[in-house]
Parts: structure tokens; C-alpha cells; sequence
């Protein structure tokens, strides 16, 4: 079946640093991928996403690249910020499914010090 | 501004009480979706609804029941509660296939 399998956390960073946070999906059909940002206390937000190919999604100076020939999309930030602290889930939805379920990973806690 | 409301944020149960998470969206989504997340994983699906009268069974349904009598609504039902069920509870709602999940903030739930 479809799965997603995210590098393991916690990842503690610098601030300022460079972040990559790996992600690798196994799906049949073209999926969607999504990355969804958890801060303490709080539910699930999205971050970016992309719906095929080539694709790159980007928000809040995050950026990810769906990579069809390597099923992965990766997570990447040029300069950190305590305030990125936070669980970091990658995602995939079924493409063409019709009932529009994301399979998740088991998220990647990152914790940036000043 | 509302989104996805889910109540209770907190409760701890007793073992084998029994109990109803609600949710509610005040987007028009037709889908909506029950999570559980367990300390240090992902989320798993416990039931889904594609619709007003439509649900089914996601990875993790034992021990819950869901009904979807409003577009709006979606409650969650534990009928005995288990202390396997401790967990963080997400409600999420959206538009259709291929369209952006909302995620609600979160029901932490105890059972002692």
C-alpha cells in the first residue's frame, strides 16, 4: 500500500541554518504530497504542497520539489528561526481518489536555539 | 473565521465510560475526517465521511463510531473507553478529491 517515511527527529538546528528534512513516499498512481506543520499545542496547519511532477511548493521561505524519479519530496529551508520550531509531517494524498484521504509520516521534530 | 471547531480540547475518562468528541466546519465541505495521533507518529485515519449519510471505516476504527447527519457535523463516539485510546484527536474537513484538508486543534484524551 501507499506509505510515507520521513527522516527520523529530533533535528536541532542553529539559527540561521540550512534545513533539509527528508521524505520518501511509495504510492501507485501520481499523487499529491504535502508537508503540514504542527506548533506545540496546536493542530495541524499546511505548509505547501504539490500536485505533480516537478512541481515545487513553497510557503513562509520553505520550499519542496516533487521528484517522481526519486518519490521524494523533500523539505528544505534556507535560514531558520526559533519561531520554525515546530513537528514537521510529511503527507501524500491518492491522486484520483475520490475520497481525498493523506496518508502521513511520523513527522520530524525540529527545535531551533538562538 | 471558525474553520474546524472540535470540543472537548481536554478530558480524561475512566475505563470503560463512554464518550462523544464533536466537530463541526462552517466551510460547506462535503469531506471530513477523525485522526488519532499517538506520542512520536503520525496520524492514522479512523473514519472518514464523503458526505451528509456517508461513512466509512479508515485504518483504525475499532472501538468508535462516527454518524454524519449535517454537511456541518461529524461526531466521534467511544463507547467503552480503553486506556489504548489515550490519544490526540484531529477532526479535519475538506472540499472534495484533490483539495486542501483543514485540520482542527486537537482533542487530547486520558483514559485512566
Amino acid at each position: 500500500g501507499n506509505s510515507v517515511t520521513q527522516m527520523e527527529g529530533p533535528v536541532t538546528l542553529s539559527e540561521e541554518a540550512f534545513l533539509t528534512i527528508n521524505c520518501t513516499y511509495t504510492a501507485t498512481g501520481y499523487p499529491s504530497l504535502f508537508w503540514y506543520v504542527q506548533y506545540p499545542g496546536e493542530g495541524l496547519q499546511l505548509l505547501l504542497k504539490a500536485t505533480k511532477a516537478d512541481d515545487k511548493g513553497s510557503n513562509k521561505g520553505f520550499e519542496a520539489t516533487y521528484r517522481k524519479e526519486t518519490t521524494s519530496f523533500h523539505l528544505e529551508k534556507g535560514s531558520v528561526q526559533v519561531s520554525d520550531s515546530a513537528v514537521y509531517f510529511c503527507a501524500l494524498s491518492e491522486g484520483g481518489g475520490a475520497t481525498n484521504k493523506l496518508i502521513f509520516g511520523t513527522g520530524t521534530l525540529l527545535a531551533v536555539q538562538p | 473565521n471558525a474553520g474546524v471547531t472540535q470540543t472537548p480540547k481536554f478530558r480524561i475518562l475512566k475505563i470503560g465510560q463512554s464518550m462523544t468528541l464533536q466537530c463541526a466546519q462552517d466551510m460547506n465541505h462535503n469531506y471530513m475526517y477523525w485522526y488519532r495521533q499517538d506520542p512520536g507518529m503520525g496520524l492514522k485515519l479512523i473514519y472518514y465521511s464523503v458526505g451528509a449519510g456517508i461513512t466509512d471505516k479508515g485504518e483504525v476504527p475499532n472501538g468508535y463510531n462516527v454518524s454524519r447527519s449535517t454537511t456541518e457535523d461529524f461526531p466521534l463516539r467511544l463507547e467503552l473507553a480503553a486506556p489504548s485510546q489515550t490519544s490526540v484527536y484531529f477532526c479535519a474537513s475538506s472540499g472534495g478529491s484533490g483539495t486542501t484538508i483543514y485540520f482542527g486543534e486537537g482533542s487530547w484524551l486520558t483514559v485512566v
